[in-house]
Order: structure tokens, then sequence, then C-alpha cells
């Protein structure tokens, strides 16, 4: 069974600092995704990153995909309370043919 | 509308009712999946299909059924609901992908259930 654990679980910060959430297993993944969920919404897809070592931007987001493909980290520069969310990880790895999703950081950006 | 559009989007029943949540969508994508979402759990997955004849069960089948009426229509039942069962149910889609590669999920809304 592939496992993707998050951390931290909660996060909440004041508008205007940095932050930083990670996505760890022990499985070397395919691929990886990054979602972000708001209240009463289903999760909506930020990237996805294939390649080990990897980094995308998405404005003031940066993904970095670990060079062994098994982790992935989220930075936020600036974080605004529009950030607030449940940020999500998900892959796949081996044979698996969907993706397996980690329990998420919960976080809150404070105006 | 929506690209995922499931029914109901809030539902509460008793203890051994059947019930049936619906998703369809216009994406035109083969792949379908069921999760579950529960807190500190994150999204947990049912079913999946990748067509119409390919149904396949998730790590938390047990309890589910599902049916894939046509491409863009795939419903979850839940035979005898039980209280356990109690949660944010999501609907996905996917396009195919080659090999090992998989393509971003497009969700619809969610239906929260409630059994009492």
């Amino acid at each position: 069974t592939q496992l993707l654990e998050q951390s931290p679980q909660f996060l909440s910060i004041q508008e205007g600092e940095n932050l930083t959430v990670y996505c760890n297993s022990s499985s070397v993944f395919s691929s990886l995704q990054w979602y972000r969920q708001e209240p009463g919404e289903g999760p909506v897809l930020l990237v996805t990153v294939v390649t080990g070592g990897e980094v995308k931007k998405l404005k003031r987001l940066t993904f970095q995909f670990g060079d062994a493909r098994k982790d992935s980290s989220l930075h936020i520069t600036a974080a605004q309370p529009g950030d607030t969310g449940l940020y999500l990880c998900a892959g796949n790895s081996g044979s698996a043919r969907q993706l397996t999703f980690g329990s998420g950081t919960q976080l809150t950006v404070l105006p | 509308d929506a690209d995922v559009t499931q029914t109901p989007r809030n539902r509460i029943t008793k203890t051994g009712k059947r019930i049936m949540l619906e998703c369809s969508q216009t994406k035109g994508h083969d792949r379908m999946y069921w999760y579950r979402q529960d807190p500190g759990l994150g999204l947990r997955l049912i079913y999946y299909s990748f067509d119409v004849k390919d149904i396949n069960k998730g790590e938390i089948s047990d309890g589910y059924s599902v049916s894939r009426q046509a491409q863009a229509k795939f419903s979850l039942s839940l035979e005898s609901a039980i209280p356990n069962q109690t949660a944010l149910y999501f609907c996905a889609t996917s396009e195919s992908g080659t090999g090992s590669r998989i393509y971003g999920y497009t969700f619809g809304s969610g239906t929260r259930l409630t059994v009492v």
C-alpha cells in the first residue's frame, strides 16, 4: 500500500509570512500532484510533477519533487488569506493505475 | 454547468436504507472514480472505472457498489447504509494515461451523506 504522509497537519500563519508543507513516502512515485480544497468544494489540481528534482512555480507557489521521487514540498511566499484551504498531495507508484492521496495540510492565513 | 456534477449535494438517511449517489461529467473523460473523505484520513478510493466495462474495487469497497451506465455517468450505491458511512463523497474524472502516467483529476463538489 502506498502511503503519503503530509506535514504539518495544521498550519496557521499571518498574512505575508512564508511557509512550506511537505509530502513524504517510502515509495517511489511515477508522478505527484498537488491539489487545494476549499470548504464545500472538491479538490482542484494545482500542479503535476513527474521528474526527480523538478521545480514548478505557480505565482507565489513553488512545488518541488524530490530527486528520488519519494517526496515533494510546496512553498508559499507572502501568504494571503485567499491561500487558506486544505492542501493535498497525491501520487501513483509501481503498477497502480489510480492516485493515492495524503491526509492533507489544513492552512489558515489570517489577515 | 459544472464539468463534474454530483447529486444530491446533501443527504440524510436512516440506517439500513439503500441510497444512490449520482455523478455525471461533461469532460469526455474515460476514467471515473469515487472517493470518500473523512476528517484526518484524506481521500480514500472506493471504486474506479476506466471505461463502461472496466470497473475495479478500491481500498474501501466493502458496503458499496457502483454502476457505470455510460461514459458520462457513474453512480455509487450503499445497499444498506450504516452510520460509519457518514462522510463526504467525491466523484472524479481523468483522461486516460499511457504507461504509468496519470493525468490530473477533476472533482465534483461532493455529496455530504449522514446516516442516522
